[in-house]
């Protein structure tokens, strides 16, 4: 059936520097994909939709030139944290609609830890 | 999209059927119901979806009230494995919006 992966699964970071995450449909072509982030003992908080071929649409609070959105293909949306703190530790989560497969259904990858220390 | 509202918590003893409850009273007529589930550490997990007839696939059964105002999943038979966050969610379009989930432990 349908997937959708991320890399790295985790990843330890420098304060500072960036980091970037991939999500990717591997059997069937997204169009829009969104990204998640999900703090401890909480739910999945939406943080963007990504569009193919043109800008993604950030929610409210979340700051647009900390957290790029790429998606360059329709099969791949990237997330880049820049200059991350200590605070954007989170587990990341992206998902993804398949329209064409059976049942019509949005799928999310794996996660990926993001540690900064 | 509309709200649901779970329980916070449910058990269920292993090998037991898990019923597991949903209001979405302000869902709109062009909006699906979805189930997923999370386990510690993992992304969501698809369930099962529907919009107005009762759906059943390998992992579950989805039975939504005649009026649409709320749902109950069921795992049949409920193994250790099943205890996780389960999210009932209402939407239309790409995007869902979580809530609280409920989070189901299988005892032995």
């Amino acid at each position: 059936g349908a997937v959708v992966s991320q890399h790295p699964s985790w990843v330890i970071c420098k304060s500072g520097t960036s980091v970037k995450i991939e999500c990717r449909s591997l059997d069937f072509q997204a169009t829009t994909m969104f990204w998640y982030r999900q703090f401890p003992k909480q739910s999945l908080m939406l943080m963007a939709t990504s569009n193919e071929g043109s800008k993604a649409t950030y929610e409210q609070g979340v700051e647009k030139d900390k957290f790029l959105i790429n998606h360059a293909s329709l099969t791949l949306s990237t997330l880049t944290v820049t200059s991350a703190h200590p605070e954007d530790s989170s587990f990341y989560i992206c998902s993804a609609r398949d329209w064409q497969g059976s049942g019509n259904t949005i799928y999310f990858g794996e996660g990926s830890w993001l540690t900064v220390v | 999209d509309a709200k649901t509202t779970q329980p916070t918590s449910m058990d269920c003893a292993e090998g037991r059927a898990a019923n597991l409850p949903c209001n979405h009273s302000t869902i709109s007529g062009n909006e699906y119901v979805y189930w997923y589930r999370q386990i510690h550490s993992q992304g969501p997990q698809y369930i099962i979806h529907g919009l107005k007839n009762n759906e059943t696939n390998e992992m579950a059964s989805l039975i939504i009230t005649e009026d649409r105002k709320s749902s109950t999943l069921i795992l049949p038979h409920a193994t250790l494995r099943d205890t996780a966050v389960y999210y009932c969610i209402v939407g239309a379009g790409n995007m869902l919006t979580f809530g609280g989930g409920t989070r189901l432990m299988v005892k032995p």
